[in-house]
């Protein structure tokens, strides 16, 4: 399975904005990006997703590079509830449910 | 809109035994998968269902069993408990198709001691 990398972990303040990265080196040009997020004591929770092109929701947005190999996921404004783990992963095409995690990053949001 | 329910949230059993695990899919899906998450690491996938069949299988042994039912709901079994089987077990549900995202649930906290 292709492979991504993230930070173990990293702090915002409120109402800042935040960049999530994720580097993702061997993706394939059918690979999809996925963000899921887990917030404690919960399931993963789907964020966002892409292929090429940056992507907006009401959750965050997903910005994409050029050359695929790497993408950042924006939250535009951290509150508290925001606090999780962001996991980025690729989704294989044909494999429908199968997601691999990695460890993910998780953030920390302070007043 | 009721969103993927697991049942029971926490079990407690001993080595060796059986455990039955449930999952009532998010109202309008048909495909229901399942995870393993231990402590501290990302959710591990163990099978997903679809028409009452197993579609795809991650790198679980053969006592990591399922069934899904007529109305989409889903069961994951383990026998032979180990103690390393101890971990969140997620149940995740989506519509049949590559770019659907998955609606997980809250998830059954099984030790084993």
């Amino acid at each position: 399975d292709a492979k991504t990398t993230q930070p173990n972990s990293m702090e915002s303040n409120e109402e800042e904005p935040v960049h999530l990265p994720c580097n993702h080196s061997t993706i394939s040009g059918t690979d999809y990006i996925h963000w899921y997020r887990q917030l404690p004591s919960q399931g993963p929770e789907y964020v966002i997703h892409g292929l090429t092109s940056n992507v907006n929701n009401r959750m965050a947005s997903l910005a994409i590079a050029e050359d695929r190999k790497s993408s950042t996921l924006i939250l535009h404004r951290a509150t508290l509830r925001d606090a999780a783990v962001y996991y980025c992963i690729l989704r294989v095409t044909g494999t429908a449910s199968k997601l691999t995690f990695g460890t993910g990053t998780r953030l920390q949001v302070t007043l | 809109d009721a969103g993927v329910t697991q049942s029971p949230t926490h079990l407690i059993k001993t080595r060796g035994q059986q455990v039955t695990l449930r999952c009532s899919p998010k109202s309008g899906h048909d495909t229901v998968s399942w995870y393993q998450q231990a402590l501290g690491q990302g959710p591990q996938f163990i099978f997903q269902y679809y028409e009452e069949e197993e579609r795809q299988r991650g790198n679980f042994p053969d006592r990591f069993s399922g069934h899904q039912f007529p109305n989409y709901s889903s069961e994951l079994n383990v026998n032979a408990l180990l103690l390393g089987d101890s971990a969140l077990y997620l149940c995740a549900s989506s519509l049949e198709g590559f770019s659907s995202p998955l609606h997980f649930g809250n998830g059954t906290r099984l030790t084993v001691t």
